[in-house]
């Protein structure tokens, strides 16, 4: 069975920084493209960015709203994925999900969420 | 970047109806997009994908269609499990953006 597991949310004050994690087990980790995706309380889905494989050099994706802050990234060794965010903004509060990209394309299975709250 | 409308944004309905939200794509996407359900306090789950082929485990009465701009999710008879917010997704080009979201609720 499929399971993405994200940690790491709380509170943080604004310009602050935080690193989510995300363990994931029930696949080959290493075969699958990650993203995360993000929902603003009440509000839509948000998508956040990418990282490919290791044969396509990890590279990475990322929503005009988070590029240069934000930072993807998976250590395929332990089967995680991370996000570190810095320079967080109070409209960065949100839950963040990890995700698992079948095909390339579209994203499969989702973790339960993790709650970012930034706030003073 | 591409926008994604969606409509309507709000849908009441009764059990045993046939409901259509349409997704309409700012410029040509192709067959890239995906149809996810989210119930309140939970993750979102795929339903169907490349705009038409049924994620498995997904019952058959949902069932998606169109390329190019616009986009339908058909639901063919309601049932109570379905009440959710249903939100479209493009992933022709970055970033890969989301439609808005409509909410189903019972009529």
């Amino acid at each position: 069975e499929v399971q993405l597991v994200e940690s790491g949310g709380g509170l943080v004050q604004p310009g602050g920084s935080l690193r989510l994690s995300c363990a994931a087990s029930g696949f080959t980790f290493s075969d699958h493209y990650m993203e995360w995706v993000r929902q603003a309380p009440g509000k839509g889905l948000e998508w956040v960015g990418r990282i490919r494989k290791k044969v396509n050099s990890y590279t990475t994706e990322y929503a005009a709203s988070v590029k240069g802050r934000f930072t993807i990234s998976r250590d395929d060794s332990k089967n995680s994925l991370y996000l570190q965010m810095n320079s967080l903004k109070t409209e960065d509060t949100a839950v963040y999900y990890c995700t698992r990209v079948r095909a390339v394309y579209y994203v499969d299975y989702w973790g339960q969420g993790t709650l970012v709250t930034v706030s003073s | 970047d591409i926008q994604l409308t969606q409509s309507p944004s709000f849908l009441s309905a009764s059990v045993g109806d046939r409901v259509t939200i349409t997704c309409r794509a700012s410029q040509d996407i192709s067959s890239y997009l995906a149809w996810y359900q989210q119930k309140p306090g939970k993750a979102p789950k795929l339903l169907i994908y490349a705009a038409s082929t049924l994620q498995s485990g997904v019952p058959s009465r949902f069932s998606g269609s169109g390329s190019g701009t616009e986009f339908t999710l058909t639901i063919s008879s309601l049932q109570p499990e379905d009440f959710a917010t249903y939100y479209c997704q493009q992933v022709n080009s970055y970033p890969h953006t989301f439609g808005g979201g409509t909410k189903v609720e019972i009529k």
